[in-house]
């Protein structure tokens, strides 16, 4: 069992539609729980990030984080054509250790 | 927020060959450099860790004379994939550390660089 799961994809989606992106992880060590987008033969970039279990919210972007059942949640409200990219969550034991990456969904918002 | 850079953005080489790669943080201190491949469709693998100073610490499969890491400076480190072969073709990617105070030092990561081994 990979320590992080994400389901591939692709997803397709209108414009305007809410974006649902999930992962689930086995590591009950995790404490810190990353959401990157990567557009294609790009490095990532960080969307947002929680500690702990909880929501956090930022313009469009909705993370949810629920540690008893290891499941992470990343929402887009109001998607775009220019969020189509790959996003993939990455849990990290600390603040600075190293993060363990999904295999990341493919994301695609038509017009 | 932070740049970081990587050089060359991509490279071709025969079988046999080496070749480095550059990672650099352009307007931070990194004390700490990830080292990351990424196969088509695939999400990044952790290759190894990278401190400022000291030995790279090396991810379980990875071979640590094959893919020789050196972090010289708080701004440098380099990746060489030494006898490169077909099987080495991938994405690499390289992410560094902001030395900050607080309880979560975010990763900043480069562009990428694709090698794609003849």
């Amino acid at each position: 069992q990979k320590e992080v799961e994400q389901d591939p994809g692709p997803l397709s989606v209108p414009e305007g539609a809410i974006v649902s992106l999930n992962c689930t992880y086995s590591n009950s060590a995790f404490q810190y729980f990353m959401w990157y987008r990567q557009y294609s033969r790009k490095g990532p970039e960080l969307l947002m990030y929680t500690y702990s279990s909880g929501n956090k919210e930022d313009g469009r972007f909705t993370a949810q984080v629920d540690k008893s059942s290891k499941y992470i949640s990343l929402f887009i409200r109001d998607s775009q054509p220019s969020d189509s990219a790959t996003y993939l969550c990455a849990p990290s034991t600390g603040g600075g250790n190293k993060l363990t990456f999904g295999t990341g969904t493919q994301l695609k918002v038509e017009l | 927020g932070a740049v970081v850079s990587q050089h060359p953005s991509w490279v071709i080489c025969k079988s046999g060959t080496s070749v480095k790669i550059e990672c650099r943080s352009l307007d931070f201190q990194a004390t700490t450099m990830f080292w990351y491949r990424q196969f088509p469709k695939q999400s990044l693998m952790l290759m190894a860790t990278s401190n400022e100073g000291s030995k790279a610490t090396y991810e379980q499969g990875v071979e640590k004379d094959k893919f020789l890491i050196n972090h010289a400076s708080l701004t440098l480190s380099t990746l060489t994939v030494t006898s490169a072969h077909p099987e080495d073709s991938s994405f690499y990617i390289c992410s560094a550390g902001e030395i900050a105070g607080g309880s979560y030092n975010e990763q900043f990561f480069g562009p990428g660089t694709r090698l794609t081994v003849l």
